[in-house]
């Protein structure tokens, strides 16, 4: 799988729009980028994911550039329940996810 | 769906104890999967099954690790014998993955395992 490069942690008011970046560089044509996230102490949650085309759901929407090396979790109107870990995994559609350190959001009121 | 069960939720157990922790995936799917999680290394896979079959074990740790799935509807996780370093949060996902579409992973709410 190729490796993703996300901060560390990142702060965001709530109300606002939240904008994670991952950098993925080494992508390879028949790889997905999925996000996940994990709430403190419960198990990671699906958000979304997508090949090249940029997508939406009820829970957020995910851009990715042109080149595909690098994409971007859109939280339109963050909350303080959105508080959590989220992680950027790129893998070939159907093998296991490995799942890296992510990023820390912090939701402020 | 209840979704993905695991238990117990809890577990508290002395070193050199054998510990089984159980899942039942989401009905129909097909992709059954445990992972670890600690402060130190983070989540980790652990082993995966597609139809009841392990596909690939080598995150399994040691042999004293084993995991089987004996039907859709239900896999262990065993540690014979148990030791400190085993303490860590175990999760089980499963997904049905299709040419479709993709819902991901739905993982159940984890195993707290302390070995004293």
């Amino acid at each position: 799988d190729a490796k993703t490069t996300q901060p560390t942690s990142m702060d965001c008011a709530e109300g606002r729009a939240a904008n994670l970046p991952c950098n993925h560089s080494t992508i390879s044509g028949n790889e997905y980028v999925y996000w996940y996230r994990q709430i403190h102490s419960q198990g990671p949650q699906y958000i979304i994911h997508g090949l090249k085309n940029n997508e939406t759901n009820e829970m957020a929407s995910l851009i990715i550039t042109e080149d595909r090396k690098s994409s971007t979790l859109i939280l339109p109107h963050a909350t303080l329940r959105d508080t959590a870990v989220y992680y950027c995994i790129v893998r070939v559609w159907f093998y296991a996810l490995n799942f890296g350190k992510g990023t820390s959001l912090l939701v402020t009121p | 769906d209840a979704g993905v069960i695991q238990s117990p939720r809890h577990e508290v157990t002395e070193m050199g104890q054998e510990v089984t922790l159980r899942c039942k995936p989401i009905s129909g799917h097909d992709y059954l999967f445990w992972y670890r999680q600690t402060m130190m290394r983070g989540l980790e896979l652990l082993i995966y099954f597609n139809n009841n079959v392990p596909i690939d074990d080598s995150g399994m740790p040691e042999d004293r690790f084993s995991a089987k799935m004996p039907n859709a509807s239900f896999s262990t996780l065993k540690i014979q014998p148990s030791e400190p370093r085993d303490s860590a949060v175990y999760f089980c996902a499963s997904s049905l993955p299709s040419v479709s579409g993709d819902y991901g992973y739905t993982f159940g709410s984890g195993t707290r395992l302390t070995v004293v």
